[in-house]
């Protein structure tokens, strides 16, 4: 399995307050994203890096800010969460040796906002 | 990317092979065909992708279509532990997509005794 940690894994917020959710890989990957997963939904991208300092908006982004200082990690920051930002949220990364992006996914963070 | 149309949902028994088919009609020449699976509430996981030749690995075969319009995921001998929604998903290489993929609602493959 690729070496990904999401942190927390679990977390209960209450609504207007911010959080920061940390995704960390040891696999030296140059890419990683954030996506979230809702009933009905599927996988949405939230944010994608295409290296340090390399960000850029995916399909849902409005609401979410994300930074990455340093290739080992990749951070999503909700800046006042709101209820409809309860999900479960998953990082991934890739490395493509070619022109394809197989993607490795960390086990997930599970928010609730109240 | 080019939109894929899956079943809803599937059996299939235990020992027998899986055969998981996939519509995805307006793909065009530079798209590969990827298949991710979901097991319960973990995180996606690859499973294997292709252009236009059939690919084979360790966990899946895939086959595409001469006119790349539609593909199959075959599991050759499924266990219980292949329960999961599998996704097929279409996306670019290289230039400015980075590897985004969209997920829509997959199948979900149930594996009985």
């Amino acid at each position: 399995d690729a070496g990904i940690t999401q942190s927390p894994r679990h977390k209960v917020t209450e609504t207007g307050t911010p959080v920061t959710l940390r995704c960390h890989q040891t696999e030296n990957h140059r890419y990683m994203y954030w996506y979230r997963q809702d009933p009905g939904h599927g996988l949405r991208l939230i944010h994608y890096s295409y290296g340090v300092k390399d960000t850029d908006k995916g399909e849902v982004s409005d609401g979410y800010s994300v930074s990455r200082s340093k290739t080992e990690d990749f951070l999503l920051t909700l800046e006042s969460a709101t209820s409809s930002q309860t999900s479960v949220y998953f990082c991934a990364i890739s490395d493509p040796p070619g022109r394809t992006y197989e993607q490795y996914f960390g086990p997930g963070t599970r928010l609730t906002v109240t | 990317d080019a939109k894929t149309t899956q079943p809803p949902s599937m059996d299939c028994a235990e020992g027998r092979a899986a055969n998981l088919p996939c519509n995805h009609s307006t793909i065009s020449g530079n798209e590969y065909v990827y298949w991710y699976r979901q097991i319960h509430s973990q995180g996606p996981q690859y499973i294997i992708h292709g252009l236009k030749n059939n690919e084979t690995n360790e966990m899946a075969s895939l086959i595409i279509t001469e006119d790349r319009k539609s593909s199959t995921l075959i599991l050759p001998h499924a266990t219980l532990r292949d329960t999961a929604v599998y996704y097929c998903i279409v996306s670019g290489a290289g230039g400015t997509s980075y590897g985004k993929l969209t997920f829509g609602q997959g199948t979900i493959l149930t594996v009985h005794p």
